[in-house]
């Protein structure tokens, strides 16, 4: 079985500071991991996947993740914050063969301080 | 290319009364899915589908119920609403299994009163 935590519901920056949301992984097979990203009143829209080719992952709108296997860690980050990146955001995993289902995380809820 | 669409954005229904949403992709995908979103508890899937003619359940399925006659559509039931199923509902297709994208559709807002 699969599943993620992410650390923190809420987290606040700074325009122009760091980004950092956390997301933990369970997995007793090799995982594919996911984050998406929900503007309000929308759907999730894909940022970024891990399919094993690469640890470190480049997504959308100046977004990477790495993957930390020793750590069990798929943190999303993000140089410089904008306005615009307020959201909630989700991590979520699924098994590497036979796994037809998504498993995500509580989300966590970004806010971008002027 | 519309991707997912969803039918309808908006419901309220009484307590006891039934609905059916729709979802419809364009995508020619083989999974689909239905979630529901609550505050604070992400999003937990409902049912889903590996192709035409299959269901499944998945983590919280007592209360609907789902069909998928045509591979384009997935259909979720609510037989007799009750307030608990008061959430935002999002259906997702998905070409394939392990990496491939679930596209999501922009949900419908249901209030049981």
């Amino acid at each position: 079985a699969q599943s993620v935590t992410q650390l923190g519901s809420h987290v606040s920056v700074s325009e122009g500071a760091l980004v950092l949301l956390r997301c933990n992984y369970s997995s007793s097979v090799p995982p594919y991991l996911f984050w998406y990203v929900q503007y309000p009143n929308q759907g999730l829209q894909l940022l970024l996947k891990y399919t094993s080719a690469a640890t470190l992952v480049k997504g959308i709108n100046g977004f990477e993740a790495e993957f930390k296997k020793s750590e069990t860690s798929f943190h999303l980050t993000k140089p410089s914050a904008h306005m615009s990146d307020a959201a909630e955001y989700f991590c979520a995993v699924s098994a590497n063969f036979g796994n037809e289902k998504l498993t995500f995380g509580t989300g966590t809820r970004l806010t971008i301080i002027p | 290319n519309a991707g997912v669409t969803q039918t309808p954005k908006f419901r309220v229904l009484k307590t006891g009364q039934s609905m059916t949403l729709l979802c419809a992709q364009d995508m020619n995908h083989e999974y689909m899915y239905w979630y529901r979103q609550d505050p604070g508890m992400g999003l937990r899937l409902i049912h889903y589908s590996v192709g035409e003619g299959t269901t499944a359940k998945g983590e919280v399925p007592d209360g609907y119920n789902v069909s998928r006659l045509k591979k384009q559509n997935f259909l979720l039931g609510l037989e007799s609403a009750a307030p608990s199923q008061t959430s935002v509902y999002f259906c997702a297709s998905r070409r394939g299994i392990g990496p491939d994208t679930q596209y999501f559709g922009p949900g419908t807002r249901l209030t049981v009163l």
